[in-house]
């Protein structure tokens, strides 16, 4: 099973600042089975990325994704408040189970 | 647009089954994998399992093997996940959460759930 890590836990940023989060696996990912999701409190997840870098339809340019092999990173520029959430990576396609991260959460000041 | 919408709330004795339904629209129901991924209070999201709603092949995490059923009703583009001999450690949300197209180019699939379910509060206690 694949173990990815997230870290920070928590990121405490103001508006407009930049916010880089990290997922670390425990064996390589390719770059097609990567995703990152935005949850919000009492909301279901969101895709906000998957092939490590793209962005499906009516997520913001300020979200990008970047990184290979064992190491991911989603960054979220020019924050808003509407950006306060839960991020988690996943690996879905490499191996079952397609494991999840523990989750970041980002606070806007 | 795309919606999954889900089941309502249940309540669970341990040592019982619970079964969830996710009924799908917008799209061709058959074209892609069901996923169903689960919550437990405070904790991050865990991959349960998926299914091919157009041969009904499944494929589930060895943790809920024997004890997850999947199955699909395609003339009613619903979804249905079955969990056996509940405990405690079941309570959860449970979410059904649309998989990649199959029959896609590699290079243009979504390997990630694109659309999901608003979930499903399943709580087990005596």
């Amino acid at each position: 099973e694949i173990v990815l890590t997230q870290s920070p836990g928590t990121l405490s940023l103001s508006p407009g600042e930049r916010a880089t989060l990290s997922c670390r696996a425990s064996q390589t990912v390719s770059n097609s089975y990567l995703a990152w999701y935005q949850q919000k409190p009492g909301q279901a997840p969101r895709l906000v990325i998957y092939g490590a870098s793209r962005r499906p339809n009516g997520i913001s340019d300020r979200f990008s994704g970047s990184g290979s092999g064992t190491d991911f990173t989603l960054t979220i520029s020019r924050l808003e408040p509407e950006d306060s959430a839960v991020y988690y990576c996943q690996q879905f396609g490499n191996s079952r189970p397609y494991t999840f991260g523990q989750g970041t959460k980002v606070e806007i000041k | 647009q795309v919606q999954l919408v889900q089941s309502g709330a249940e309540v669970k004795k341990p040592g019982a089954s619970v079964k969830v339904s996710c009924k799908a629209s917008g799209y061709t129901f058959t074209s892609h994998d069901i996923n169903w991924v689960r919550q437990a209070p405070g904790q991050g999201p865990e991959w349960m399992g998926w299914m091919n709603p157009k041969d009904g092949n499944t494929g589930y995490a060895q943790k809920f093997q024997g004890r997850v059923t999947m199955t699909t009703d395609p003339s009613m583009t619903t979804a249905y996940m079955h969990l056996s001999s509940l405990t405690s450690e079941d309570t959860a949300v449970y979410y059904c959460g649309r998989g990649p197209l199959r029959g896609s180019p590699y290079d243009e699939t979504v390997f990630a759930l694109d659309h999901w379910g608003q979930g499903t509060l399943v709580s087990v206690s005596s």
